[in-house]
């Protein structure tokens, strides 16, 4: 299976910080990795796939990068909105594994 | 409006089967892969299964292999999610969620349910 590690487990950023989240595939997948947010007690909402193409109706303050094992989901400039947890996932290959994510707290 | 939505979750007793069930509307069903995800309380997010938009295509995480059957019925715009043989392991948040493609594969999950509530206690 392929792992899918986030870092940082958990940020705390003041508004209008840009803000970074990594996820490492323990082995290449081209960029089939998806982003994810998921506020308490809700359901994950869709934000980029392909690595880099941004969900219709996302802010365009996301933006994700990457290509291989190596990908990014970054917040330009953090809104008190943004708080909750960012999960990254793989679709190159089965299972499809999710990272274990990262939570975002506005300071 | 794209819409999913997931029923059939409660509390059931250890060994037993449950059903759930994914009703959707805004788009055409027949068209899309969609995929079962749960989330223990207090952890991650976990694939479960994919299923392709015509059904003949199954994939399981190894977890709930052999356990676990997605199906799905077209002329309902339903998805399913039949589980036996229950733990505690199984206790979770189950969602429903709507692949980008017809098969699951390299795409996102562009539309996710509410989920559902499945106790094994």
């Amino acid at each position: 299976d392929i792992r899918m590690t986030q870092y940082p487990s958990s940020v705390s950023a003041s508004v209008g910080d840009r803000v970074t989240i990594t996820c490492r595939a323990s082995q290449g997948i081209t960029t089939w990795v998806a982003w994810y947010q998921q506020k308490p007690g809700r359901a994950p909402k869709f934000l980029v796939y392909a690595a880099s193409r941004l969900q219709t109706g996302v802010p365009s303050r996301f933006s994700g990068s990457g290509s291989g094992t190596e990908f990014t989901l970054t917040i330009s400039s953090l809104q008190p909105e943004d708080i909750g947890t960012y999960f990254c996932q793989q679709t190159n290959s089965l299972p499809f594994t999710f990272g274990p994510g990262t939570k975002v707290h506005v300071k | 409006q794209m819409q999913v939505v997931e029923s059939g979750g409660g509390v059931v007793q250890p060994t037993r089967s449950l059903r759930l069930s994914c009703a959707t509307s805004g788009f055409v069903f027949s068209n899309y892969g969609f995929h079962w995800v749960r989330q223990a309380p207090g952890k991650g997010l976990e694939w479960v299964a994919v299923i392709s938009h015509d059904g003949e295509t199954k994939f399981y995480a190894d977890s709930v292999k052999s356990r676990f059957t997605i199906y799905r019925d077209n002329s309902k715009d339903a998805l399913y999610l039949q589980m036996r043989a229950l733990s505690g392991e199984d206790t979770a948040v189950y969602y429903c969620a709507k692949s980008q493609n017809g098969m699951g594969y390299q795409s996102g999950m562009d539309v996710w349910g509410p989920g559902t509530m499945v106790t094994v206690s």
